[in-house]
Order: C-alpha cells, then sequence, then structure tokens
C-alpha cells in the first residue's frame, strides 16, 4: 500500500486560510489522492478527492503537484468547526483505504 | 449525499460476550463495505473488507474467528466481536463506497467496552 508523509499537527488562525501538506512519492499512476477529516468520537468525513487535476468543492481545495509526488489541501477560510484530524490517502482503483497518522489541525480563535 | 448508518454508537459488555454491530448504506448498495478500529489518539487499521455474497478478506494479523463478518446484502454487511475481552474495547468504524473511485462513506463509529 502506497504511503503518505504529512506533518502531525499545524495550527491555523480562525478565518486564515490553511495549506496542509502531504508527500506521496511512491504514488502510482493509478492511485486516487483522497481527504478525510475526522473529529472526535466520530467517523471520518469525506473532503475532497483528486487523480491529476486540481478539484475544488465546497467544501475545500486541492492542489496536485505536476509529478503527483505530493499534494495540498486548502481550507480557504479556517472556522473553529475545521479543527479535526486530517488524513491524505492513496488508494488504487477499487481498492481498500489505508490510513496515515495525519495531521492534527488546530484553529484559533 | 450518501449516509452509511452505523449501529449500536456505543456498548458496554461483559467480558465473554458476543457484539454484533451493523452497516447500513441507507440510499445506495455496497458490494464492499469495509471494517476499521481505531484506539485512542490513534489512526484508523483497516481489519477486513466485506463482500456481498463472499467470504470476508481480512487484513493480516486480524483474527477471522474473533471478527465474524457477514455481508448479506448489498446494504448490510455485520461485524460480530465473539467471545470479547477487555483487550477488543475500541472503536469499530464501518464505510462502504457507491462503485470504485468514489469517496468512502464513514459510519459514526461505535464505542465498544468490554469490562
Amino acid at each position: 500500500d502506497a504511503k503518505t508523509t504529512q506533518p502531525n499537527s499545524m495550527e491555523s488562525n480562525e478565518e486564515e486560510p490553511v495549506h496542509l501538506p502531504c508527500n506521496h512519492s511512491t504514488i502510482s499512476g493509478t492511485d486516487y489522492i483522497h481527504w478525510y477529516r475526522q473529529l472526535p468520537s466520530q467517523g471520518p468525513e469525506y473532503v475532497i478527492h483528486g487523480l491529476t487535476s486540481n478539484v475544488n468543492n465546497r467544501m475545500a481545495s486541492l492542489a496536485i503537484a505536476e509529478d503527483r509526488k505530493s499534494s495540498t489541501l486548502i481550507l480557504h477560510r479556517a472556522t473553529l468547526r475545521d479543527a479535526a484530524v486530517y488524513y491524505c490517502i492513496l488508494r488504487p482503483t477499487g481498492n481498500q483505504f489505508y490510513f496515515g497518522t495525519g495531521t492534527s489541525l488546530t484553529v484559533i480563535p | 449525499g450518501a449516509v452509511v448508518s452505523q449501529h449500536p454508537s456505543r456498548v458496554i459488555c461483559k467480558s465473554g460476550t458476543s457484539v454484533k454491530i451493523e452497516c447500513r448504506s441507507l440510499d445506495f448498495q455496497a458490494t464492499t463495505m469495509f471494517w476499521y478500529r481505531q484506539f485512542p489518539k490513534k489512526s484508523l487499521m483497516l481489519m477486513a473488507t466485506s463482500n456481498e455474497g463472499s467470504k470476508a478478506t481480512y487484513e493480516q494479523g486480524v483474527e477471522k474467528d474473533k471478527f465474524l463478518i457477514n455481508h448479506a446484502s448489498l446494504t448490510l454487511s455485520t461485524l460480530t466481536v465473539t467471545s470479547a475481552h477487555p483487550e477488543d474495547s475500541s472503536f469499530y468504524i464501518c464505510s462502504a463506497d457507491q462503485g470504485s473511485n468514489q469517496p468512502q462513506h464513514f459510519g459514526d463509529g461505535t464505542r465498544l467496552s468490554i469490562l
């Protein structure tokens, strides 16, 4: 299973943009890049996913490097409700998810 | 959006009891569901892949006789923790997706506490 590397923790001020990095240097051509977040005592929540092109949705944007060896999840204006553990996961076509350690995001009021 | 319902949300029971956890996809059919466990302040660990109408595929180190998985329909998978002991206490989470390369949808988890 392809591995991802994320910082253990990050902080952001409320209403500021947040850039959460993820390295995945061993990614293969068919691996999708998925981002999920998890609040305490809840199941993970889908945030965004993509293959090669940058993606935008109502929650966030996903910027994928041209060589696909890294990606960045962008929260445009952090709110207190965005405080969570964010997981970057590579998923081969149709296959399982293997979670890494994730990044714990703290939002400072 | 797609919803996965997990029940019960919390279970407390005595050592030696068997506990069944249900995972339902409410508005889509899921040929494959996944079961995870999570210890405090740790990441999710994939336990097994539940396949509708066939045997589950277990990850290395997960005892299939201890964690029985049944996926009898396209909307329901169950995980039974047999003869549970205190070391089985954990947060169990299921997920399902609507097809290859689609997002996974997770249940809210089941907090299992064995006394």
